[in-house]
């Protein structure tokens, strides 16, 4: 079974500090892809950022950005200049043969 | 095309009722994901459609959970003689296949309570 691993629950940073978002995961597939979503609260799931497992160079878009250790089977997320509206909880998933499979979550507050 | 949409967006009902949730999915995608998320935790695999095919089912489906895609489009998620552990949130998701590049389009959830 595939199992992805986030160690905090809750984290806080105020706004414009950046702040790093762990996650491990185990997968037997071996061409794959690995995500981070958003889920503010009360609103829908959203991407925020997808690794390649092939790919050395680590993804960014924008603010996010990703430090993807293949080896060691780890992909934390990394948002730079926090803002207010990254409130949110955060959830790292990774493939199964035909799913997704998602981590419990970290809850990340920012504050003015 | 305005995404995932379900519906409805808060049900509460009383325990022992039947309810029915309702999802659309984007109207190219062909495969649709049923996931259960409870306070707290991340999104619990249910099943998921490739068509209206049912190709997989979790152990959480318990012989009270039933879905169906009748046509490849819309699908219907029941949950008859409702407990309140089933109290959650209920999500939709869809792709174009198993798409391993882009992951799923979630809708906004459909959050259940039993009291």
């Amino acid at each position: 079974a595939q199992t992805v691993t986030q160690s905090q629950p809750e984290m806080s940073v105020q706004e414009a500090e950046t702040v790093t978002l762990s996650c491990t995961y185990d997968t037997s597939e071996s061409n794959y892809y690995l995500f981070w979503y958003k889920q503010p609260p009360s609103r829908q799931m959203i991407l925020v950022i997808r690794q390649e497992a092939y790919k050395q160079q680590n993804a960014t878009e924008n603010r996010f950005s990703v430090n993807f250790q293949k080896a060691a089977k780890s992909f934390s997320l990394k948002i730079s200049d926090s803002q207010l509206g990254d409130t949110a909880m955060y959830f790292c998933a990774s493939p199964g043969y035909s799913t997704l499979t998602f981590g419990k979550g970290t809850m990340l507050l920012v504050s003015p | 095309d305005t995404g995932v949409s379900q519906n409805p967006r808060h049900k509460i009902t009383k325990r022992g009722q039947n309810v029915t949730f309702r999802c659309d999915p984007i109207s190219e995608h062909n495969r649709l994901y049923w996931y259960r998320q409870t306070l707290g935790q991340g999104p619990e695999f249910l099943t998921y459609f490739q068509n209206e095919a049912q190709l997989e089912k979790s152990r959480l489906l318990s012989d009270r959970f039933s879905a169906e895609r009748p046509k490849g489009s819309f699908s219907t998620l029941e949950i008859q003689r409702t407990e309140q552990g089933d109290s959650a949130m209920y999500l939709c998701a869809s792709s174009l296949g198993w798409d391993r590049e882009y992951g799923y389009t979630f809708g906004s959830g459909t959050r259940l309570t039993v009291v």
